[in-house]
């Protein structure tokens, strides 16, 4: 069973950035497409980017370009999610989750709460 | 972008009552492509139905999915009280990959 673990939650100031972690087990990550998603309070969900995790290849929503940045570490099954020149708008829960073979979300995070506030 | 669109946005349904929500695609999407997620409040996501009719893991044989092209549906034939969530359907038929606005469905 896979499983997803997401770093705690952040409190960041205007303008800063902050990297997101996402560190997996209960699969084969280097075979794996991550993709990184944004839900605001009451809201519906937002999809930011994905990376596979093999070869580091990515693709970003082009609301998110230049925003946010994908990475992963394969030692460690970790992804990672930067992301910069934070404003008040990028408050929100942030989930990363594993794409399963018909491009569903099959294993989820728990959330990151990012809060921007100065 | 292909636009999902979910009706009702709100819900409510007594314990047993069969209960039906739709998801309208701005264009066709193909049904391998397009799948559901429930979400409780303070949870994450769960994948619920995959590629319009197909049951993810654990999830109760009393809900189905069906349709093509632009319309789709999820279906509860007896609701019960932990199906009480915010039910989303989603495409990943055309980058990028979008959510419908959601439907929350309560208990009467």
């Amino acid at each position: 069973q896979g499983q997803m673990q997401q770093s705690g939650a952040e409190l960041v100031k205007p303008g800063a950035s902050v990297k997101l972690s996402c560190k997996t087990s209960g699969f084969t990550f280097s075979s794996s497409y991550i993709s990184w998603l944004k839900q605001k309070p009451g809201q519906s969900l937002e999809w930011i980017a994905w990376i596979y995790a093999g070869t580091g290849g990515t693709s970003y929503n082009q609301k998110f370009t230049g925003k946010a940045q994908l990475t992963v570490d394969t030692s460690s099954s970790t992804a990672y999610m930067q992301f910069s020149s934070l404003t008040t708008e990028d408050s929100a829960i942030y989930y990363c989750a594993r794409h399963s073979y018909y491009r569903d979300f099959d294993y989820w995070g728990q959330g990151t709460t990012l809060t921007v506030s100065s | 972008q292909i636009v999902l669109t979910q009706s009702p946005a709100i819900m409510s349904a007594s314990l047993g009552e069969r209960v039906t929500m739709t998801c309208t695609a701005s264009s066709s999407v193909s049904s391998s492509y397009l799948h559901w997620y429930q979400q409780k409040p303070g949870s994450s996501p769960k994948l619920w139905i995959y590629s319009t009719s197909n049951l993810a893991s654990g999830v109760p044989a009393r809900f189905s999915g069906s349709g093509s092209g632009t319309s789709y549906s999820l279906t509860i034939s007896s609701m019960e009280a932990e199906d009480a969530a915010t039910y989303y359907c989603h495409q990943y038929h055309r980058s990028p990959p979008t959510f419908g606005g959601g439907t929350k469905l309560e208990i009467k």
